[in-house]
């Protein structure tokens, strides 16, 4: 009963790539949220999507990023032409159900974005 | 903005010892409050949830207490463990998306 899935682990980009980070949900679930955590600061919301919709992407910047949760395959946070402060961890959480019916969300491990 | 913050950064309590960490809330509106743990290097892991129409609620040497007139939300662990030094972040939510709060690292000491 595999959990969240994210890969990559780990990522180092220089300023001005792509980054593409990728969160497969657990089994059933088709809600998905994804996170952001800088060093020794909690968890700040970017975006709430439902199989094939976004939701919420009250917490995503204006520019350069984007999400998409296909109908099939993993949910994609992807960053163009990244800078030093999109350095961080991002977090992707699934839910069978839209919270707080639920009772919690199950997170994955985290993608460890490093730009160079 | 609405926030959720937590009062100290910073929990160093003795093996055994009961262990409290705080949370305020700004949102009078939220209605559901969940408390995560975070190990270094993983991402959270649910600890307990509470809903608003209740004040207290208990789990495995875990407990959660709201006070909705001060609005105030606190996690108790009972004999606390070295596998419980983490980074302990409380959340509230009232239309789907957890806020988390800045987090409390606690440090259990042999």
């Amino acid at each position: 009963n595999a959990g969240v899935m994210q890969n990559p682990r780990h990522l180092v980009r220089r300023r001005g790539q792509e980054a593409r980070l990728r969160c497969s949900p657990m089994k059933g679930h088709s809600h998905v949220y994804w996170y952001r955590q800088l060093p020794e600061e909690g968890l700040k919301f970017m975006v709430y999507l439902q199989k094939e919709n976004i939701i919420d992407e009250s917490g995503m910047p204006k520019e350069r990023f984007s999400a998409e949760f296909p109908k099939e395959g993993p949910s994609i946070l992807r960053i163009q032409q990244v800078v030093r402060g999109d350095s961080a961890a991002y977090f992707c959480a699934s839910s069978p159900t839209r919270p707080p019916n639920t009772g919690e969300l199950f997170f994955g491990e985290g993608s460890r974005l490093t730009v160079l | 903005g609405e926030s959720v913050g937590l009062h100290l950064p910073t929990l160093s309590v003795q093996e055994g010892d009961n262990s409290i960490i705080n949370c305020a809330y700004s949102n009078s509106a939220s209605d559901y409050f969940i408390w995560y743990k975070q190990e270094s290097g993983k991402g959270p892991q649910f600890i307990i949830d509470i809903r608003s129409n209740m004040d207290k609620r208990q789990g495995q040497r875990v407990t959660v207490l709201l006070n909705k007139t001060v609005k105030h939300l606190s996690l108790q662990i009972a004999a606390t463990q070295p596998g419980d030094s983490a980074v302990y972040f409380c959340a509230e939510t009232n239309t789907g998306k957890l806020i988390f709060g800045q987090g409390t690292t606690l440090q259990v000491k042999p």
